[in-house]
């Protein structure tokens, strides 16, 4: 079954202390992407990547990194997460513009 | 850049009864897709409908519909027959390169 798998589900940090969401897909699709949520903001785009070693920013990447070094995967990183990025956070994959997005069951971080 | 807007932060129907989603957006292109997602409790998104622009005819799945008017640039949700599980949030969402999404509206089932 094509999945996008996220982890972990749930995380609290504190400031400062660097964090990596994982995302991985077993469809070998190029185009994955990150996506934030906020109440009144629906979903932002974060990066986004259209094959292996390249990636581009979206609406919102300060304070995010991420990395393609292999098809599959596609972490998210906050090197020094603050409480202005506490939020709920989505992996997608998708092998074409006109298909849909299938997501990864979101992460919830909250940044203490 | 591509925006979406939907106007409407909250929407109640009755249950059995038909409510309409409103979504606008902005573009330039002609060529790219419309996509309604629905938000459960469960944070999982979930596609309901799709729409290719270059498609005159109205998608529909099952109960739901859209009215898809582009020169308007609009892209409603008709969901009729309303159901306590299809209590959600909805977003709308525009692509032709990335895809960019709604504020949502928060739908309220009432039995």
């Amino acid at each position: 079954e094509a999945q996008v798998t996220q982890n972990p589900r749930y995380l609290i940090t504190v400031t400062g202390k660097k964090l990596t969401v994982t995302c991985s897909q077993n469809m070998n699709h190029e185009y994955m992407s990150w996506y934030r949520q906020d109440p009144g903001l629906g979903l932002r785009q974060i990066y986004y990547s259209m094959n292996v070693e390249v990636t581009d920013k979206g609406d919102v990447p300060e304070g995010y990194k991420v990395s393609r070094k292999e098809k599959r995967n596609f972490p998210l990183i906050l090197e020094s997460p603050s409480p202005n990025q506490t939020s709920l956070y989505f992996c997608a994959r998708n092998r074409a513009t006109n298909e849909k997005l299938f997501f990864g069951s979101g992460t919830q971080l909250s940044v203490l | 850049a591509q925006t979406v807007t939907q106007s409407q932060p909250e929407m109640s129907v009755q249950e059995a009864e038909t409510v309409t989603l409103s979504c606008t957006y902005d573009t330039s292109e002609s060529d790219y897709y419309l996509f309604w997602y629905k938000q459960p409790p469960s944070r999982q998104m979930i596609l309901v409908i799709r729409q290719e622009a270059y498609k005159q005819q109205n998608a529909t799945e099952n109960r739901f519909s859209v009215n898809f008017q582009k020169a308007a640039k609009s892209f409603s949700l008709k969901i009729s027959d309303s159901q306590l599980g299809d209590a959600a949030m909805y977003f709308c969402a525009y692509r032709d390169n990335d895809m960019r999404f709604g504020a949502g509206t928060r739908l309220t089932v009432k039995p």
